[in-house]
């Protein structure tokens, strides 16, 4: 079975630009969150989507946001970026039902941003 | 809000010994914790979790257990090997119903097994 796709694998971005992150689940999964990991620390969380509704958001900027699209893929968005925004972004899907509470990462999408 | 908390930084250990990572966390009402494994280019990968109303849990070399009264878990390796090499990460939630709540993790640990 397929696990979680993100893409691009890579992108190199330079400050003030913006930048399109794209994510498909784990299929049957309807649950899916955004974390951004910045080098030589653990995930942290930005947002959590399911149903196409916003479930939970991180401690963010607005340059940052995201959606789900009705086949359960989602993207993240960030405007006007920044050296900081430098990180892995990585994507998690979850089932999401009764007792349901696995989350299962995916590659993740490098991003350099000089 | 919630803070994890994760020891050692950095763990090397002898092919075949065991290796234990601790972590502790903060909101009482936390109520799973899973652990991940992270090797060099990859995203996390799920080895094991434990939920609130379980003390200890184990999947052939892997234990988790759990301390809800001192809020601190631990992640057991037995019998390293040096594919277990990686980093590993701690996490909590506030899962309820049919939702997984958002995961905070620790800062990782280094593991290092030598042949």
């Amino acid at each position: 079975d397929a696990g979680v796709t993100q893409s691009p694998t890579h992108l190199i971005k330079t400050r003030g630009q913006h930048v399109t992150l794209r994510c498909s689940p784990i299929s049957g999964h309807k649950s899916v969150s955004w974390y951004q990991q910045v080098l030589g620390q653990g995930p942290q969380f930005i947002f959590q989507y399911y149903e196409k509704e916003e479930r939970g958001r991180g401690n963010f900027p607005d340059r940052f946001s995201a959606r789900q699209f009705p086949n359960y893929s989602s993207e993240l968005n960030v405007n006007a970026l920044l050296l900081g925004d430098s990180a892995l972004y990585l994507c998690a899907s979850s089932p999401r039902g009764a007792g349901h509470y696995e989350q299962y990462f995916g590659p993740g999408t490098r991003l350099t941003v000089t | 809000g919630e803070n994890v908390e994760q020891h050692p930084s950095t763990l090397s250990v002898q092919e075949g010994d065991s290796a234990v990572i601790k972590c502790t966390y903060s909101d009482s009402a936390s109520n799973y914790f899973p652990w991940y494994k992270q090797e060099l280019g990859k995203g996390p990968q799920l080895i094991i979790d434990i939920r609130s109303n379980v003390g200890e849990k184990k999947d052939q070399r892997i234990a988790v257990t759990l301390n809800k009264t001192a809020k601190h878990f631990s992640l057991h390796i037995t019998e390293t090997q040096p594919e277990d090499s990686a980093v590993y990460f701690c996490a909590a939630s506030k899962a309820y119903g049919g939702s997984q709540g958002n995961l905070i993790f620790g800062k990782g640990t280094k593991l290092s097994v030598k042949p």
